[in-house]
């Protein structure tokens, strides 16, 4: 057990939706990064927030978002869904702000289908 | 811009048997590279890192990985294999895009073990 909280476990949905998927980090972490994990694109990193604000940005589409609050948990917006935002959502945390010099400890994901 | 490349998207290997993973890297300045691995329903998990110093570096569970700059490679490897080894293990580098706060994973290597 990496320590590091997702859910849901699963999602169905219809395109066009929105849906909100949620990250517990583990204790004393204080950053979360979001990447998008699907059979063409592999795992793309999406976006990193740590102690509640953006730190960086990677290939995040304008339709999706994403916030840390007071408690260091995060979510991650997706709307208008599309079908080919059908993939598995990692949550991962570390202590620090530079993913390079620390260990990632991943959540288990959130499997979106887009129907 | 940074980015690794593993070599076979599927490796199947009999128990005890060497393993070997291959991950290539490009990277315009000294890249920090790690290794990951994935088991079936989970997140993923550290095995092992290079940031700097000796270029030979053991991780959990036997392996260790070798960084190799005249190659730009950095090799996954482990004298003997387990059933337990069967896994997804993928390459990452250190993302200069953002500051090298997040990570670029490769594509993945699933590793099967036969008895």
């Amino acid at each position: 057990d990496s320590g590091v909280t997702q859910t849901p476990k699963h999602l169905i949905t219809a395109t066009g939706q929105r849906v909100t998927l949620r990250c517990s980090p583990r204790s004393g972490d204080l950053s979360v990064y979001w990447y998008q994990q699907s059979l063409d694109q592999g795992l793309q990193f999406l976006i990193q927030y740590y102690n509640g604000e953006e730190r960086a940005k990677g290939n995040i589409l304008e339709r999706f978002s994403a916030q840390q609050f007071p408690d260091l948990h995060s979510e991650l917006n997706l709307s208008s869904l599309e079908l080919g935002d059908s993939a598995l959502y990692f949550c991962a945390s570390s202590v620090g702000g530079q993913a390079e010099g620390e260990k990632l400890f991943f959540g288990s994901g959130t499997q979106l289908s887009v129907l | 811009a940074q980015s690794v490349t593993q070599l076979g998207s599927h490796v199947s290997v009999s128990e005890g048997a060497l393993v070997l993973l291959r991950c290539n890297y490009s990277s315009s300045v000294p890249p920090y590279l790690f290794w990951y691995v994935q088991y079936p329903n989970q997140g993923l998990q550290l095995l092992l890192k290079y940031t700097t110093g000796a270029t030979l570096v053991k991780g959990i569970n036997g392996f260790e990985a070798e960084f190799k700059k005249s190659e730009t490679s950095f090799h996954l490897t482990k004298p003997s294999a387990h059933m337990s080894d069967a896994a997804e293990y993928f390459c990452a580098v250190s993302d200069l895009r953002t500051g090298r706060r997040a990570l670029t994973f490769g594509s993945g290597t699933r590793l099967q073990v036969q008895p």
